[in-house]
Formats: C-alpha cells, sequence, structure tokens
C-alpha cells in the first residue's frame, strides 16, 4: 500500500523558515515524481514544484522559485520541501503528492499545516 | 501558464440526483485532465485521469468527457459520501487547477 506521511503542523514567525517532509513507502522511490502543492484557507490548490528522485530533476512554478526549495533523501524515502521567508500569505496546508505513469497527481499526503504569525 | 477555470463554484443536489461541474482550459490541454474529490483533513483524491480514465476502486458514477479546452465531470445517483470539494487539474503543460466546486447535498 502506498503511503505518504507528511511532518506535523508548524507555527513559525514571520521571515522564519520551515522544513516540511514527506516519507513515504510501498512503492520504489525513484520512479514517480514527488509533487508540493499549497492550499491557502478556502482557495483553491496551487502547483508549487515537482522532483524527480530519479535524476534529480526539479521544476517550479515560477511563482514559487525564490520561496521553496525541493529535495529528497533517496536513502530513507523521503521528500523535503523548504520555504523561506515566510509571510501570512504562505499560510496554508501544504500537500505532497506523486505523480502516476501518465502524470497526473496520484496518491496525496494528509496535508501539513503552516501557520505564520509573530 | 494555462488557466482553469471551473464551474460552479457550489451547487446543491438531492440524493440519487445528477450534477456536472465543468473545467474551461486557457488552451488545448490535449485531454491531460485530472478530477479530484477533497475532504477536510484529508489529502485529494484522484477520481479520474486523462479526462475519463476512473481509478481503480472509484465507482463507475463518476465520469469524465471532453476535448481540447472543454471537460466536463459528472456523478450520477449522488450519495452522502459524496459530500465534498471537487477540483480539476490540468497537467499537459506543468500544472494547474481548477477554483474547485463544493458539493452539498439537498
Amino acid at each position: 500500500e502506498v503511503q505518504l506521511q507528511q511532518s506535523g503542523p508548524e507555527l513559525v514567525k514571520p521571515g522564519a523558515s520551515v522544513k516540511i517532509s514527506c516519507k513515504t513507502a510501498g512503492y520504489t522511490f525513484t520512479e514517480n515524481t514527488m509533487h508540493w502543492v499549497k492550499q491557502s484557507h478556502g482557495k483553491s490548490l496551487e502547483w508549487i514544484g515537482g522532483f524527480n528522485p530519479d535524476n534529480g530533476g526539479i521544476i517550479y512554478n515560477q511563482k514559487f522559485k525564490g520561496t521553496a526549495t525541493l529535495t529528497v533523501d533517496k536513502s530513507s524515502n523521503t521528500a523535503y520541501m523548504d520555504l523561506r521567508s515566510l509571510t501570512s500569505e504562505d499560510s496554508a496546508v501544504y500537500y505532497c503528492a506523486i505523480g502516476n505513469w501518465d502524470g497526473a497527481m496520484d496518491y496525496w499526503g494528509q496535508g501539513t499545516s503552516v501557520t505564520v504569525s509573530s | 501558464d494555462i488557466q482553469m477555470t471551473q464551474s460552479p463554484s457550489s451547487l446543491s443536489a438531492s440524493l440519487g440526483g445528477k450534477v456536472t461541474i465543468t473545467c474551461k482550459a486557457s488552451q488545448d490541454i490535449n485531454k491531460y485532465i485530472a478530477w479530484y474529490q477533497h475532504k477536510p483533513g484529508k489529502g485529494p483524491r484522484l477520481l479520474i485521469h486523462y479526462t475519463s480514465t476512473l481509478q481503480p476502486g472509484i465507482p463507475s458514477r463518476f465520469s469524465g468527457s471532453g476535448s481540447g479546452r472543454d471537460y466536463s465531470f459528472s456523478i450520477n445517483n449522488l450519495e452522502p459520501e459524496d459530500i465534498a470539494t471537487y477540483s480539476c487539474l490540468q497537467y499537459d503543460n506543468l500544472y494547474t487547477f481548477g477554483g474547485g466546486t463544493k458539493l452539498e447535498i439537498k
């Protein structure tokens, strides 16, 4: 069974950084691109970027370039997303999701809530 | 960037009834559209990909169709567990989600 287990909720101050993890199981980690998606409260989903663990290729949504950094640890089958210089606009639930054979995002994590507040 | 215009933003229907949601892309997306069901506290659930291909385990009362820029998603025989928000995703050129449709049961 494919599982994506995300790290817990975060409360961070404006200007700070946060690192969210997505630990995977039940599939071959290098065979699927890992995507990250943002959902602000009451708003629609936004694609942040995708990391190909097989070749290290990364594609970012231009909107999040400079804010988000995607990495993986193949030894632990875990993906990470660093968010820096956070503002209240970054308060949201962040999801990891893996792409299936034709590119659609298939399995999703449960989401990580990030609240930016002083 | 490709924009996805999803409508309606909310709708209410009766148990046993049918609903249809549409997504219009700003350019041809070559049928690379997926539909998701999203409930509070959980990650979105992939229902349909490549316009009309049902994910394993998804009931046949869910369906999708379309081509070019225009796509639709329908649910027949509405059941209580269908209460959720539904979103489309184009993945022909990077990834763009529609605005979401909140479904309520009358």
